[in-house]
């Protein structure tokens, strides 16, 4: 059973520019979750999805970001306009049954220059 | 919101020593989830403690859940250099859908 893949592992853009970062769950896991974390800090938090639903974006900037987990294929963070201050390593975690036990990805490092 | 709080931020310890970190919310939590993360790498889930007092033990790490479901602690005897990382704890509230990380407790060894 293959574990949460994500990709790129590094992504470079610059300002101005798309990001698109991709996240596949583990097989049988319908919540997805996405987490930023920065040099030094905790994981924070920035959208939960079950399958073509959005449960909670509170932690998500309502300009630029936008996600969404379709019925087939993978889940998608999407950044718009890019801006330096988005450089971070972007985190996705999926589980079977929502806030519990949760399995991270290898992360994408996202680097705006 | 819920906050979620950890103490010490770094902690370096000898090779040997023991050691406690600590999780305190400003709310109740339904249960408390404790991850690693190695340097470089992406967390991973160690355990997770659901009832009042309860305590669980991992070889040398010792996980603790406060009475009042406010509160956790991590112990670890006799720190080996694979004890090397991050620390999270993390919680959701009764009626939250999300899971909330501490800002981390980041520990190295000395040899």
């Amino acid at each position: 059973n293959a574990g949460v893949m994500q990709n790129p592992r590094h992504l470079v853009r610059r300002r101005g520019q798309e990001a698109r970062l991709r996240c596949s769950p583990m097989k049988g896991h319908s919540h997805v979750y996405w987490y930023r974390q920065l040099p030094e800090e905790g994981l924070k938090f920035m959208v939960y999805l079950q399958k073509e639903n959005i449960i909670d974006e509170s932690g998500m900037p309502k300009e630029r970001f936008s996600a969404e987990f379709p019925k087939e294929g993978p889940s998608i963070l999407r950044i718009q306009q890019v801006v330096r201050g988005d450089s971070a390593a972007y985190f996705c975690a999926s589980s079977p049954r929502g806030v519990e036990k949760l399995f991270f990805g290898s992360g994408t490092q996202l680097s705006v220059l | 919101g819920q906050q979620v709080m950890q103490i010490p931020q770094y902690q370096h310890v000898q090779e040997g020593e023991d050691f406690t970190t600590y999780c305190n919310s400003s709310t109740t939590l339904s249960n408390i989830q404790w991850y690693k993360q190695r340097p470089g790498g992406h967390p991973v889930f160690l355990i997770q403690l659901v009832k009042s007092g309860e305590v669980k033990k991992q070889k040398r790490l010792t996980f603790q859940f406060g009475e009042a479901k406010k509160n956790s602690s991590l112990h670890i005897t006799a720190t080996q250099t694979t004890d090397v990382g991050t620390y999270f704890c993390a919680g959701p509230t009764p009626n939250d859908y999300k899971l909330s990380f501490g800002a981390g407790t980041t520990v190295t060894v000395r040899a």
